[in-house]
């Protein structure tokens, strides 16, 4: 079965750097447009952002509050996909997830999430 | 900048049909998506493309727009379908944005 599987989250202070992946299996991660969405503490969804796949174009989109500071990028050798997010600030302080533009396989897919605590 | 709005709150009773609006000025011309989340859990994808039903979701859920307006109605709630519903669509600019969520109360 097909599976998102995200890591890097962790403490870091304002000001400072984080590398987070999404680990892909089971799916053909290099046809999929993928997202990431986070969540702050009892806040709703917000959409960070979405590459799409290389054959569509590899557009990347950011949210307004990200541009500039977050990167997207995927490696479809590796089924991996990566935010790297820079210039942290607190209210970026929350669960992020990754997950899968509509279905696959008639499918919706979500990683867990990872948590990401901007803190001094 | 593009959003989404939909009710914060709506109760329904066991076995009633439950209806949660999503407003949107783009939803005629991009599709609509709806996910539940529950408490501690990742979001799930309830329905695609304004209309479709992944596999493995209930038939109880079904999804409709009708002009700047996306529904996602539950007929015949269970006490299991308490939990957050957000809607999602895209920006003209292809920006996405996720509704405020409504918190579904069974009671």
């Amino acid at each position: 079965e097909a599976q998102l599987v995200e890591s890097g989250g962790g403490l870091v202070k304002p000001g400072g750097s984080l590398r987070l992946s999404c680990a892909a299996s089971g799916l053909s991660f290099n046809t999929a447009w993928m997202i990431w969405v986070r969540q702050g503490p009892g806040k709703g969804l917000e959409w960070v952002g979405r590459i799409k796949s290389k054959k569509d174009g590899g557009t990347i989109d950011y949210a307004a509050p990200v541009k500039g500071r977050f990167f997207i990028s995927r490696d479809d050798s590796k089924s991996t996909l990566y935010l790297d997010m820079n210039s942290l600030r607190t209210e970026d302080t929350g669960v992020y997830y990754c997950t899968i533009f509509g279905v696959f396989m008639g499918r919706g897919y979500w990683g867990q999430g990872t948590l990401v605590n901007v803190s001094s | 900048s593009y959003e989404l709005t939909q009710p914060p709150s709506v109760s329904v009773s066991p076995g009633q049909t439950a209806r949660i609006s999503c407003s949107g000025d783009a939803l005629p011309k991009k599709y609509g998506y709806w996910y539940q989340q529950k408490s501690g859990q990742a979001p799930v994808l309830l329905i695609y493309e304004d209309s479709q039903r992944p596999s493995g979701i209930p038939e109880r859920f079904s999804g409709s727009t009708s002009g700047t307006i996306a529904t996602l109605t539950i007929s015949g709630a269970q006490a299991e379908d308490e939990a957050d519903y957000y809607c999602y669509s895209t920006a003209n600019s292809g920006e996405g944005v996720f509704g405020g969520g409504t918190k579904l109360t069974v009671l």
